[in-house]
């Protein structure tokens, strides 16, 4: 079974610092990655995604994820936090084949302060 | 533009009392998914669309229906509510045809059960 694990609850720093979400995974096959961010009492927003290509993937807001095969990994990150991005963070897989369902882990909650 | 509407955004329910939430898509999406998510945990899915075949998870208690009339249209029945079903409730639409297509979410509707 497919499943993402996001290890830090809560993830903080300071405004224009550089920030990391953490997210490994595990699948059976190839894996289909994405970033979805959610503010408080909204539905989900896609971010970006990674299928096949290029390890670093570029997304929406400024935002980015490198894949990295060998330590089954996915981490989104910016260069530079805004306040704008304090939300909660989920990373999720997509088991295609398998119900084509998407999986999302537990969510990292972001806080960036002045 | 095109998007995912779920009405209402909050609903009060009584104890017992069937209540019933609606999802309306503009995207002519294959599939449309119900997500129920509590208290900033990871969404975890009910049920699924794919055209008019239904897909109920294993785990989804038998008191979660769902009706979908058209391609447009799906709603979420739940025929006794009792207090653990508050919750958001996020409505998910995709297509068919390629692990690259990711979700689209309603803002969600979130249901108090007093």
């Amino acid at each position: 079974a497919q499943s993402v694990a996001q290890p830090e609850d809560q993830v903080n720093v300071a405004e224009g610092n550089p920030l990391t979400v953490k997210c490994t995974y595990s699948v059976s096959g190839n894996p289909y990655l994405f970033w979805y961010v959610q503010y408080p009492n909204r539905g989900l927003q896609f971010l970006l995604k990674y299928i096949t290509g290029d390890n670093l993937v570029k997304g929406s807001y400024g935002f980015e994820a490198e894949f990295n095969k060998s330590q089954t990994s996915f981490h989104l990150k910016k260069p530079s936090a805004l306040v704008s991005d304090s939300a909660l963070y989920f990373c999720a897989v997509r088991d295609w084949g398998g119900g084509n369902k998407l999986t999302f882990g537990t969510g990292t909650q972001l806080k960036v302060e002045l | 533009d095109a998007m995912v509407i779920q009405n209402p955004r909050y609903q009060v329910t009584q104890f017992g009392k069937p209540v019933t939430l609606s999802c309306s898509q503009t995207l002519n999406h294959n599939v449309m998914y119900w997500y129920q998510q509590k208290s900033s945990q990871a969404p975890k899915l009910l049920f699924h669309y794919y055209d008019k075949d239904f897909n109920n998870e294993a785990d989804t208690p038998d008191n979660f229906q769902s009706r979908r009339p058209n391609t447009s249209f799906c709603f979420l029945d739940i025929r006794s509510p009792g207090l653990g079903d508050a919750a958001m409730y996020l409505c998910a639409t995709s297509r068919a045809g390629g692990p690259d297509y990711g979700y689209t979410f309603g803002s969600g509707t979130r249901l108090t059960v007093v």
